[in-house]
């Protein structure tokens, strides 16, 4: 099947500084990713989509300001963590959709574990 | 999105079958029902979808009846590792927007 990559798998900074996560598609061109959060012992939240070319959409409550996110190109999305400070520290996944296969079925990546001291 | 609810968790032992049920009353005509399966610090992955009655691939069975108010995942012969969080999504994916709720972990024993 189609593979998603992040980098880092995991990142630690201090409280103040940004960090950010690519979010690569390997295999396939993806017009659009999705970039959640999980905390522990919790289920993802979506925060933003990702769209090729365009502003992402963020859902409620998510501050675009805070969560910057570029998709410069077919395979490639970032999320910069602005300002960072340790309620930030989560475990961030993003995911992708190859146009060309199932439509219902979406890649995720292996995830990005931020602790933020 | 049509609301899930699903068992918060499910204890098995390696070789039997784990059916995990999940409702989903408010479903609409055209959402289709997806499952995925989340390892821990690890991204989820796809396991099967269906719209209506039985779908089977290598990994697992997917029940659904006529009404479509609810569905089954059918998981063959656990092993310890099939140990992980199992969610059940449904919509029309229209979107391509996955909205997950809290999902099932499943704990399989020697």
């Amino acid at each position: 099947g189609a593979v998603v990559s992040q980098h880092p798998s995991w990142v630690i900074c201090k409280s103040g500084t940004s960090v950010k996560i690519e979010c690569r598609s390997l295999d396939f061109q993806a017009t659009t990713m999705f970039w959640y959060r999980q905390f522990p012992k919790q289920s993802l939240m979506l925060m933003a989509t990702s769209n090729e070319g365009s502003k992402a959409t963020y859902e409620q409550g998510v501050e675009k300001d805070k969560f910057l996110i570029n998709h410069a190109s077919l395979t490639l999305s970032t999320l910069t963590v602005t300002s960072a400070h340790p309620e930030d520290s989560s475990f961030y996944i993003c995911s992708a959709r190859d146009p060309t296969g199932n439509p219902y079925e979406q890649y995720f990546g292996p995830g990005t574990r931020l602790t933020v001291t | 999105l049509a609301k899930t609810t699903q068992p918060i968790s499910m204890d098995s032992y390696e070789g039997q079958e784990v059916n995990i049920t999940c409702s989903h009353n408010n479903i609409a005509t055209n959402d289709y029902i997806t499952w995925y399966q989340q390892f821990p610090s690890q991204g989820p992955r796809f396991i099967i979808q269906g719209y209506k009655t039985k779908v089977t691939n290598e990994v697992a069975s997917l029940f659904i009846p006529a009404d479509r108010k609810s569905s089954t995942l059918s998981l063959p012969r656990v092993s310890l590792s099939d140990t992980a969080v199992y969610y059940c999504l449904v919509g029309d994916m229209g979107d391509y927007k996955l909205s997950f709720g809290a999902g099932t972990t499943v704990t399989v024993r020697a």
